[in-house]
């Protein structure tokens, strides 16, 4: 079965420094995501990315991150100047996006687990 | 804005027996897609089950199933014959469209008893 990777599983990163989560969303799929989740809270959507732009950012999403899909493959998340805040866990999403696919699923990656100190 | 609301922060049901977990949700829209997520302590995020709006049919996955009921805007998934694997957070989802994002609830943490 098809599945989206993410790594690393887990990183551990000081406060200011800059960190990049990576992902490898389903080779078809068209729609990539990030969503966070902060320890015992519910998951929010950061970000969406369409046709190697952002389609729709959440008020999280502020300057301080970035998305890219450089080379076509891996779809990243940087977090320039991180903070206690960013603390959380972090899924990659995709998506195949076609209305005539009866699957509409969005396909979850195991998530990185982003700890800020 | 969308919206979707689990009201129940925790429950519990007894192995083997029936349980419901609720979900509202408010919306504008007319076509959308449902969805309930658990979420094990491993944080994974897995798919249990979606609903298409358009369709009348309620959606079933084995043990799980779902009451839909458009008019009301209400999303409930009803576990049946609750095994230990089950225990874990569950999340109701909303998403106007195929590719658009996902809106979750603040999740039902479930406990299978023995």
């Amino acid at each position: 079965e098809p599945e989206v990777t993410q790594t690393p599983s887990h990183q551990v990163t000081q406060m200011g420094q800059e960190v990049i989560l990576r992902c490898v969303p389903i080779s078809n799929h068209l729609y990539f995501y990030w969503y966070r989740q902060i320890l015992g809270q519910k998951v929010e959507f950061l970000v969406s990315f369409y046709n190697n732009e952002i389609s729709e950012k959440s008020e999280i999403f502020d300057d301080q991150f970035s998305v890219e899909r450089p080379d076509g493959s891996n779809f990243t998340l940087k977090i320039r100047s991180t903070k206690l805040e960013d603390s959380a866990m972090y899924f990659c999403v995709s998506r195949y996006g076609n209305v005539l696919l009866v699957n509409t699923e969005a396909f979850f990656g195991q998530g990185t687990r982003l700890t800020v100190v | 804005a969308q919206t979707v609301t689990q009201s129940q922060p925790e429950m519990s049901v007894q192995e083997a027996e029936t349980v419901t977990l609720s979900c509202t949700y408010d919306t504008s829209e007319s076509d959308y897609y449902l969805f309930w997520y658990k979420q094990p302590p491993s944080r994974q995020m897995i798919l249990v089950i979606r609903q298409e709006a358009y369709k009348q049919q309620n959606a079933t996955e084995n043990r799980f199933s779902v009451n839909f009921q458009k008019a009301a805007k209400s999303f409930s998934l009803k576990i049946s014959d609750s095994q230990l694997g089950d225990a874990a957070m569950y999340f109701c989802a909303y998403s106007p469209g195929t590719a658009s994002k996902l809106t979750f609830g603040t999740g039902t943490r479930l406990q299978v008893t023995l």
